[in-house]
């Protein structure tokens, strides 16, 4: 199947910094990637879909100037908390579908974020 | 996007079959239903996908009544390695639809 990376795995960054987490599909096009947040023993939120070339689209609650989201090309989208608080902490999930394969919705291997 | 309800836990011996069974009453007309698996500190992985009767492949089987309102996930002979959180998902299969995940089921497989 196909593969989706993330990077980094894991990160600590101190309170008030930014933070750039990577999602990359290897071996396929991705017109379309989608971030997720989970934090212990709760279920997968969605957060934003992004989509390559135009404006991601944020779910209710989820501030758009906060958590920036950037899919400039066909395998990569990328998610930077801005400014981030020890609340931000959490597992960060990217995944993206195979449109032009088996149309399955591949999960990266997450980041896990603490903040400081 | 049809909401699914699922136990929120389940426990099994090694080597038993284990059936986790979903809700989804609301289940449109062109909405698939996806199974996924999440160890800690993972992605979730596609366990199997179907849309009626029954599929299965080498890890699981997927039973669909007629009326696609439940589903029911089968692994047979479950071992340690198991242990996991089991997600349910409806949803149509298109490139743009995010999958919206529930409590899941949390199972754990004892020796």
């Amino acid at each position: 199947g196909a593969v989706v990376s993330q990077h980094p795995s894991r990160v600590i960054c101190k309170s008030g910094t930014s933070v750039k987490i990577e999602c990359r599909s290897l071996d396929f096009q991705a017109t379309t990637m989608f971030w997720y947040r989970q934090f212990p023993k709760q279920s997968l939120m969605l957060m934003a879909t992004s989509n390559e070339g135009s404006k991601a689209t944020y779910e209710q609650g989820v501030e758009k100037d906060k958590f920036l989201i950037n899919h400039a090309s066909l395998t990569l989208s990328t998610l930077t908390v801005t400014s981030a608080h020890p609340e931000d902490s959490s597992f960060y999930i990217c995944s993206a579908r195979d449109g032009a394969g088996d149309d399955e919705q591949y999960f990266g291997p997450g980041t896990r974020l603490t903040v400081t | 996007l049809a909401k699914t309800t699922q136990p929120i836990s389940m426990d099994s011996y090694e080597g038993q079959e284990v059936n986790i069974t979903c809700s989804h009453n609301n289940i449109a007309t062109n909405d698939y239903i996806t199974w996924y698996q999440q160890f800690p500190s993972q992605g979730p992985r596609f366990i199997i996908q179907g849309y009626k009767t029954k599929v299965t492949n080498e890890v699981a089987s997927l039973f669909i009544p007629a009326d696609r309102k439940s589903s029911t996930l089968s692994l047979p002979r479950v071992s340690l390695s198991d242990t996991a959180v089991y997600y349910c998902l409806v949803a149509p299969n298109s490139g743009n639809t995010p999958l919206v995940f529930g409590k899941g089921t949390r199972l754990s497989v004892i020796a």
